[in-house]
């Protein structure tokens, strides 16, 4: 069993409706959740970490997490095109962060 | 506050021959990865320092992978000899300390070719 895993997609969504990201993780020890946004042939960048349980929100973008069910999502309201990317999840268990596969996001105009 | 910096960008290499990357950190992060990303897949951690000392270096290959971080700041990963299957892109990535919460910032990386 993948300890994070993501649909890898490709996810296609309208420009300007709201793209769900889901992310489920095996150990349920887990402690810290990010997302990272990853342009093709880019480096991650950093969008949102969660660390307890609940929504928390950074302008267009909702990270929820639910420990009891192991499950971590994104969402991000208002989609632009500049929203197209590979989106990681990755979850922290003491000190080593594990990576899902990604899920490559295409948002249409 | 500038970012984690890494060179080269580019390297092409025949197969068994040797090839460093080097990376600097985030001012004040004492915490430094290695990371190798395969195309199509997330990021694996290679080896973890924190400070000069290495706190996880599990899935570092190490009959031909070694890396070093001698003053507790600038970092290098070697391969010698590489392998085919060792063409991916080499992130270095920071955090100002161990810990749940830090979170960590990558570089541009290296795409490395092995041909």
């Amino acid at each position: 069993q993948k300890e994070v895993e993501q649909n890898s997609g490709p996810l296609s969504v309208p420009e300007g409706a709201i793209a769900s990201l889901n992310c489920t993780y095996s150990d349920r020890g887990s402690q810290s959740f990010f997302w990272y946004r990853q342009y093709s042939g880019k480096s991650p960048e950093l969008i949102m970490s969660i660390y307890s349980n609940g929504d928390k929100e950074d302008g267009r973008f909702t990270a929820q997490l639910n420990k009891a069910s192991q499950y971590v999502s994104l969402l991000i309201r208002d989609s632009q095109p500049s929203d197209s990317a590979t989106y990681l999840c990755a979850v922290k268990f003491y000190e080593k962060l594990t990576f899902g596969t990604g899920t490559r996001l295409t948002i249409i105009p | 506050e500038a970012g984690v910096a890494q060179s080269p960008r580019y390297k092409i290499i025949e197969k068994r021959q040797s090839v460093a990357f080097w990376c600097n950190p985030i001012s004040g992060h004492a915490t430094l990865y290695w990371y190798q990303q395969i195309l199509g897949q997330g990021p694996k951690l290679l080896i973890q320092f924190q400070n000069n000392g290495v706190v996880d270096d599990s899935q570092l290959p190490k009959d031909r992978f070694s890396a070093e971080r001698l003053k507790g700041v600038d970092s290098t990963l070697k391969i010698q000899p590489a392998k085919l299957e060792d063409s991916a892109v080499y992130l270095c990535a920071s955090s100002l300390d161990l810990g749940t919460a830090y979170e960590q910032y990558f570089g541009p990386g290296t795409r490395l070719t092995v041909t």
